[in-house]
């Protein structure tokens, strides 16, 4: 069973545009929540990740938003470029738990 | 210079043959992963080793092997292989803080093809 929803699957926007990844959870223990990066052929990469006591953080182009009372957490990708383009994981942990529990995934395509 | 490399990075065997991958980091990390990918790109934890100790084993059937001969080291056997077996097996680390954080570096994958 899937600890952590993700959607959509996939999503186009034009280069600029402001994609935005959601997820949700159940599990109120989980109190870590990564964001990996993958590109096609390689493994994925940590891109940003926030504590359930933040409700937004910021890196660069990358923001996440945190409701802890909807047990809901999204990622937006400010001001996209193709360069962006990749599958995009939300992925949730706990405190001394070596699983991470990993999102479906989504694929995001910027176009020029 | 690589962190967290896998050998073969590309694997097409037949039903029935046994294969292995092999992983090693040089992060100095204790914890080690391996990871399954399939076709639509989900991502499920089979394995984990912790100063070469198993500590997570997610339902594999035992036609897979781990072994960890040291902490920077793990490898993957599989026996008898099967069609569904097909996928993208990833080797992963992480240091002792993401045991909290759930920060992974991994390598870049094997992909193996079972005809």
């Amino acid at each position: 069973q899937q600890q952590v929803k993700q959607s959509p699957q996939s999503l186009i926007v034009q280069k600029g545009g402001i994609p935005i990844i959601n997820c949700a959870y159940e599990n109120t223990a989980f109190d870590y929540f990564p964001w990996y990066q993958q590109f096609p052929g390689k493994g994925p990469a940590l891109l940003i990740a926030i504590r359930p006591d933040v409700s937004e953080k910021k890196e660069g182009r990358f923001t996440i938003s945190f409701n802890k009372s909807a047990k809901q957490f999204s990622l937006h990708i400010m001001d996209s470029q193709p360069g962006d383009s990749a599958t995009y994981f939300c992925a949730a942990s706990m405190w001394g738990d070596y699983k991470l529990s990993f999102g479906a995934g989504t694929t995001v395509t910027v176009r020029a | 210079d690589t962190a967290v490399s896998q050998t073969p990075k590309y694997l097409v065997t037949q039903m029935g043959n046994d294969k292995s991958i092999k992983c090693e980091q040089n992060l100095g990390h204790d914890t080690m992963y391996w990871y399954k990918q399939d076709s639509k790109k989900f991502l499920k934890i089979m394995f984990s080793y912790n100063n070469k100790e198993l500590i997570i084993n997610e339902t594999v059937p035992n036609r897979f092997s781990p072994k960890s001969p040291d902490k920077a080291h793990l490898n993957l056997h599989i026996n008898s292989l099967e069609l569904g077996d097909s996928a993208v097996y990833f080797c992963a680390s992480s240091p002792p803080e993401g045991r909290e954080t759930g920060e992974l570096f991994f390598g870049e994958g094997s992909r193996l093809t079972v005809l």
